[in-house]
């Protein structure tokens, strides 16, 4: 069965500093997608960034980056230089490609930007 | 391009009474997923479509919940009766075959008393 795990229930950080949020993954199939999305008070769930299974490089959009270590399982997130409207819910999730095309959520990590 | 449409945003109604919630996905896209959210649980897969047709439905809590997607530009959750549990926020999205974004919609916030 698929897995993911988002150990940090919170954290805090102070505006302009970078800010990694940690996932880690659990599964035995070699092809998967591994996702994060942003969910601010209003609720909406914004997609931020995609990485493959295959991937040879890190994928980037604009401040977000995601660390993707294979032989770890795990695929953090990085925001560089951080800002108030950062402040949110992020949730990991992982699709299995070979197999159904659900997506499977990580419990989140609330973030918090102080000024 | 719309995104996911949901309707209703937010919705109050008494334990007891037939709840219908609906989604549009993105025109194009060929699958369509219903999730709920809840505080306890975080997000949960509840039934996806491909196609229109219903492939995985084993996240659908129990009978009262079903759902249906007679077209591809339109899909609906139904709980009927309600009960306060079922309370929580209800994520319509959507994707295309091979694609690696997966659309939500807004969200349809639900409270059973």
């Amino acid at each position: 069965a698929q897995k993911i795990t988002q150990t940090q229930p919170g954290m805090f950080v102070q505006e302009k500093e970078a800010v990694t949020l940690d996932c880690t993954y659990d599964t035995s199939d070699p092809s998967y997608g591994l996702f994060w999305y942003k969910q601010p008070s209003s609720g909406e769930m914004i997609f931020l960034i995609y990485q493959g299974s295959y991937d040879q490089q890190n994928a980037t959009e604009g401040r977000y980056s995601l660390n993707f270590q294979k032989a770890r399982k795990s695929a953090n997130l990085v925001i560089s230089a951080s800002q108030l409207g950062d402040s949110a819910m992020y949730f990991c999730a992982m699709r299995v490609i070979q197999g159904a095309q659900k997506l499977v959520f990580g419990q989140g990590t609330r973030l918090t930007i102080n000024p | 391009d719309a995104g996911v449409i949901q309707s209703p945003r937010h919705e109050v109604t008494e334990m007891g009474q037939e709840v219908t919630l609906r989604c549009k996905p993105i025109s194009g896209h060929d699958y369509l997923f219903w999730y709920r959210q809840t505080m306890m649980r975080g997000l949960e897969l509840l039934i996806y479509f491909n196609n229109n047709v219903p492939i995985d439905d084993s996240g659908m809590p129990e009978d009262r919940f079903s759902a249906k997607m007679p077209n591809a530009s339109f899909s609906t959750l139904k709980i009927q009766p309600s009960e306060p549990r079922d309370s929580a926020v209800y994520f319509c999205a959507s994707t295309r075959i091979g694609g690696n974004t997966i659309y939500f919609g807004e969200g349809s916030w639900l409270t059973v008393v």
